[in-house]
């Protein structure tokens, strides 16, 4: 199985202000997604992280809001911008490896408290 | 958009017990792959099922692929209190380019097994 790490593992922020959660990911990992999961909630994909360039969006997130860079195969962020309390939720990295029937690794997740 | 409907939603089951949960899709998928969460952690990959009628075990618990591959079942025998978690099931569909999939969850089943 693929390794991948992020942190923080959980922050409490305040509404107006922004997160930046990082990901990293061994090198068996091609593709790198950011998921949302809101409490007892399943997992919602934000975007999928493009090595290089833009990331591409799921229909209701968008990058000014969830701006997400992913500048080398092994490493990307997610920054949630001018948070308010409906963005509480766990942020999940995840990675996937080429030809490997869309399996994926997640990181531990990242709670965020915004009050 | 791929659906994916799991149920039931919520299983609170004594120790012992035998449980089954489902997911269905008016979708086609290349596989489909159940996932177990547990509090503070991301999920885990438990099995991927590829073929129609696939059949798989891990110990106590039997997955099974529809023919059509269309939709899934999980089902755990003499549940034990470690089998606590959400369960998840995911579907995995191949992306323009042919070598990466994208997945879309079930809301997942959040099932509590009582010593």
């Amino acid at each position: 199985s693929a390794v991948i790490s992020q942190k923080p593992s959980r922050d409490i922020c305040q509404r107006g202000t922004s997160l930046t959660i990082q990901c990293q990911v061994d090198s068996q990992v091609t593709m790198m997604f950011w998921y949302r999961q809101q409490p007892g909630q399943s997992l919602t994909l934000i975007a999928t992280a493009n090595q290089g360039s833009e990331a591409t969006y799921e229909s209701g997130f968008v990058i000014d809001k969830f701006p997400i860079s992913r500048p080398n195969l092994t490493f990307s962020t997610l920054t949630v911008s001018n948070m308010s309390p409906e963005d509480s939720s766990i942020y999940l990295c995840s990675g996937s490896r080429t030809g490997v029937a869309g399996e994926l690794f997640f990181g531990e997740g990242s709670r965020l408290t915004v009050l | 958009t791929q659906l994916l409907e799991q149920s039931p939603q919520f299983l609170s089951i004594q120790e012992g017990e035998n449980l089954t949960v489902y997911c269905n899709s008016s979708s086609v998928f290349s596989s489909l792959q159940w996932y177990r969460q547990e509090p503070g952690e991301g999920p885990v990959l438990l099995v991927t099922v590829v073929t129609g009628g696939e059949v798989k075990k891990l110990k106590r618990l039997t997955f099974q692929f529809g023919d059509a591959r269309k939709d899934s079942s999980l089902h755990i025998t003499a549940a034990q209190p470690g089998d606590t978690g959400l369960y998840l099931c995911a579907g995995a569909f191949l992306l323009s380019g042919g070598s990466n999939y994208k997945l879309t969850f079930g809301k997942g089943t959040l099932l509590t097994v009582n010593p």
